[in-house]
């Protein structure tokens, strides 16, 4: 079945570093990849999405790029600010009927950044 | 795009009871989902509820336990039966129209 690894938290940084949150997936088929964002006491927000191989999904700095080669989706900010402290969760939807808005999470990385 | 919302936002609930959950979509949507949010853990789906026939559940769950309507394209329930410590968790709504996926904000539920 389809899967979503990314890398373990929290991760911690200083205001304007640079931010890379590592993701891999398995699945069978095309997935669509995404990455959600979750501030603290809010709900599930999309960050980007890519729905094919080498596309680049970037929104508010972030980017990640669909590369079905290495089957990864890492999130990269080049320079982080103290309001992107949040947990970043990189999901996959397959578009196959059985599996169509079905997304598979991974766990999860809670990213802080400090002023 | 679409926006959902849920009631309650959160509740604390006692060992053994039951509660059910709101969610309404503000324009109609092709599929919608329920997931549950662990204390530190990730999503996990729950079921697919569909409109006018029985919820389709994901492995380890069954209907006894989290009974799902969906009466219309903008509206469904879920019930968390019986509940124990355990189901403490953030339930979401999800819902899906032709291009895009929705979160509901949660409901945030503790179990004492």
């Amino acid at each position: 079945g389809n899967s979503v690894t990314q890398m373990e938290g929290p991760v911690t940084l200083s205001e304007e570093a640079f931010l890379t949150i590592n993701c891999t997936y398995t699945a069978t088929g095309y997935p669509s990849l995404f990455w959600y964002v979750q501030y603290p006491g809010e709900g599930l927000q999309l960050l980007l999405k890519a729905t094919k191989a080498d596309d680049k999904g970037s929104n508010k700095g972030f980017e990640a790029t669909y590369r079905k080669e290495t089957t990864s989706f890492h999130l990269e900010k080049g320079s982080v600010q103290v309001s992107d402290s949040a947990v970043y969760f990189c999901a996959l939807t397959s578009l196959t009927t059985d599996s169509w808005g079905k997304f598979q999470f991974g766990a999860g990385t809670q990213v802080v950044v400090t002023p | 795009s679409a926006v959902i919302s849920q009631k309650p936002s959160r509740d604390i609930c006692q060992r053994g009871t039951s509660l059910t959950i709101q969610c309404q979509v503000d324009s109609q949507v092709t599929m919608m989902f329920w997931y549950r949010q662990q204390p530190g853990q990730s999503l996990t789906l729950i079921a697919t509820a569909n409109q006018g026939s029985e919820a389709t559940y994901e492995s380890g769950f069954v209907i006894d336990k989290f009974p799902i309507s969906r009466p219309n394209l903008t509206f469904s329930t879920l019930t968390v039966s019986n509940m124990s410590p355990e189901d403490s968790s953030i339930y979401l709504c999800s819902a899906r129209t032709a291009n895009e996926q929705f979160f509901g904000p949660g409901t945030r539920l503790t179990v004492l």
